[in-house]
């Protein structure tokens, strides 16, 4: 069973400052995505990686993954408040359809 | 333009009041889901379809149903609505044959008393 951890669960952060979310999943998978959740909304696709090495970047946002550590990043630079959301890395097993959401990481950029 | 309608948006019903949310998309997707959003529990798939007259079960499907009869509607039916099934539900379509990108819809605030 494809289990999904995301860390960290909260991140406060200042305005400028870089960081990084980590997404861990346990089997196989070939298909990792990133989301954007905003309080009350529903969720925005931002990313989907589909192999090994790859990397993606929108804006302040770049996500990376490594099939091999069974690990993909999500890397924000200089934050600015318009980043504050919940963020959610999902996998899927390889070729299988089941898709397996992390918990999820709520970003609070401060001014 | 490209979407995910879901009607009703919000609903308020009683256990045992059969019920069904309808999810609709325009992007000629194979791939759609169903989810749901619970404080504490994040996003669980309930049942997925991979094409028309193809649907599995995800990782929480007990409770309710899903039919594909047209590619762009996946209805989600409840036949026996229970207060554990107050949640936030999300309808999401995908092309690629499932290696695209997901498009969600509004969601679906759901209340069963």
């Amino acid at each position: 069973e494809l289990k999904v951890e995301q860390n960290p669960l909260f991140l406060s952060m200042q305005e400028g400052k870089n960081y990084t979310i980590y997404c861990n999943y346990s089997t196989t998978s070939d298909r990792l995505y990133w989301y954007r959740q905003d309080p009350g909304k529903s969720l925005e696709s931002l990313f989907v990686l589909l192999s090994n090495g790859a990397v993606k970047q929108e804006g302040r946002l770049m996500a990376s993954l490594d099939t091999k550590a069974r690990l993909s990043t999500l890397h924000i630079t200089a934050a600015v408040h318009d980043l504050s959301a919940t963020y959610f890395c999902a996998a899927k097993e390889t070729s299988g359809s089941r898709l397996t959401f992390g918990e999820g990481t709520q970003l609070t950029v401060n001014p | 333009e490209a979407q995910v309608t879901q009607n009703p948006r919000y609903l308020i019903t009683v256990t045992g009041k059969k019920l069904t949310v309808t999810c609709s998309q325009n992007m000629n997707h194979e791939y759609m889901s169903w989810y749901r959003q619970d404080p504490g529990l994040g996003l669980r798939q309930i049942y997925y379809s991979m094409n028309v007259e193809v649907t599995d079960k995800g990782d929480v499907p007990e409770g309710y149903k899903v039919s594909r009869k047209e590619k762009r509607n996946f209805p989600l039916i409840l036949e026996s609505p229970s207060p554990n099934q107050t949640s936030l539900y999300f309808c999401a379509s995908e092309g690629q044959r499932g290696y695209g990108e997901q498009f969600f819809g509004p969601g679906t605030r759901l209340t069963v008393l």
